[in-house]
C-alpha cells in the first residue's frame, strides 16, 4: 500500500515563528501537494511539486514556500508563522505529473495552530 | 472562482437511508476528471472514484453509485442504505486537462452523519 506519512499530527506555534511541515511518501510518486483544508472552503491548494527540485504554485502560495530535495521528501514551509495560517494541512502524492492521470494519495493532515 | 460546488454543507439521515450527494462543475475543457473521496475522523482522504469526461456511464459500486450528467455540469453520489461507517465528510474534486498537472480543485464538501 502506498503510504505518505506526514511528521506531525499536532503543532502549536507563536506568531512568527518558522514553521517546517514534512511529507515523506514510500512509492515513488512523481507529484507531491500541499494542501490545506479550512471548513467551508474546502481543500486548497498551496505548492506542488513534479520531480526533485521543481515547485509551481497553486492556488494560495502567499506565505508560503516548499523544498523537494529527494523525490520521496516534500516540505512545506512557514517563513513567519501568522494567525490566519491555523488550518490543516494535507500532504499528498500522485504516480505521474499529467492531468488527471490517476488518484491522490493523501497523509493523515497536520493540525497547525498559530498562537 | 470556485470550479466545484457542493451545496449540502451536512446531511442527517438514520441508518438504512438513501442519501444523495450533490456535486456541481464548471469547466472549459472538454477533456477533464471527475473524482469523489470520503475523509473519515482519522482525517486521510481515501479516494472513492475517478470519471473522465469522455465516460458518462453511470458507476455502481457496492452500496455506492455515481450519476454523472454533463448536461447539467453534475456528478452526484448515492450511498443506498447508509451506514454509520459511511459517517464521513466527502469531497468532489476536478482536474483539467489544460492544468497540464494532476492537480485537483476540491469542492468545500459535504459533511455526513448516519444515525443508528
Amino acid at each position: 500500500d502506498v503510504k505518505v506519512t506526514q511528521s506531525s499530527r499536532y503543532l502549536v506555534k507563536r506568531t512568527g515563528e518558522k514553521v517546517f511541515l514534512e511529507c515523506v511518501q514510500d512509492m515513488d510518486h512523481e507529484n507531491m501537494f500541499w494542501y490545506r483544508q479550512d471548513p467551508g472552503l474546502g481543500l486548497r491548494l498551496i505548492y506542488f511539486s513534479y520531480d526533485v527540485k521543481m515547485k509551481e504554485k497553486g492556488d494560495i502560495p502567499e506565505g508560503y514556500s516548499v523544498s523537494r530535495e529527494k523525490k520521496e521528501r516534500f516540505s512545506l514551509i512557514l517563513e513567519s508563522a501568522s494567525t490566519n495560517q491555523t488550518s490543516m494541512y494535507l500532504c499528498a502524492s500522485s504516480l505521474f505529473s499529467g492531468a488527471g492521470t490517476g488518484e491522490l494519495f493523501f497523509g493523515e493532515g497536520s493540525r497547525l495552530t498559530v498562537l | 472562482a470556485q470550479k466545484v460546488t457542493q451545496a449540502q454543507t451536512e446531511i442527517s439521515v438514520v441508518e438504512k437511508e438513501d442519501v444523495t450527494l450533490d456535486c456541481v462543475y464548471e469547466t472549459r475543457d472538454t477533456t477533464y476528471y471527475l473524482f469523489w473521496y470520503k475523509q473519515p475522523p482519522s482525517g486521510e482522504l481515501v479516494f472513492l472514484i475517478r470519471r473522465n469526461s469522455f465516460d458518462e456511464q453511470n458507476e455502481i459500486s457496492g452500496r455506492y453509485s455515481w450519476n454523472f450528467q454533463k448536461s447539467t455540469s453534475s456528478f452526484n453520489f448515492t450511498i443506498t442504505a447508509s451506514q454509520v461507517v459511511d459517517s464521513a465528510v466527502y469531497f468532489c474534486a476536478l482536474s483539467e486537462d489544460s492544468g497540464g498537472y494532476n492537480k485537483l480543485i476540491f469542492g468545500a464538501g459535504t459533511r455526513l452523519a448516519v444515525h443508528p
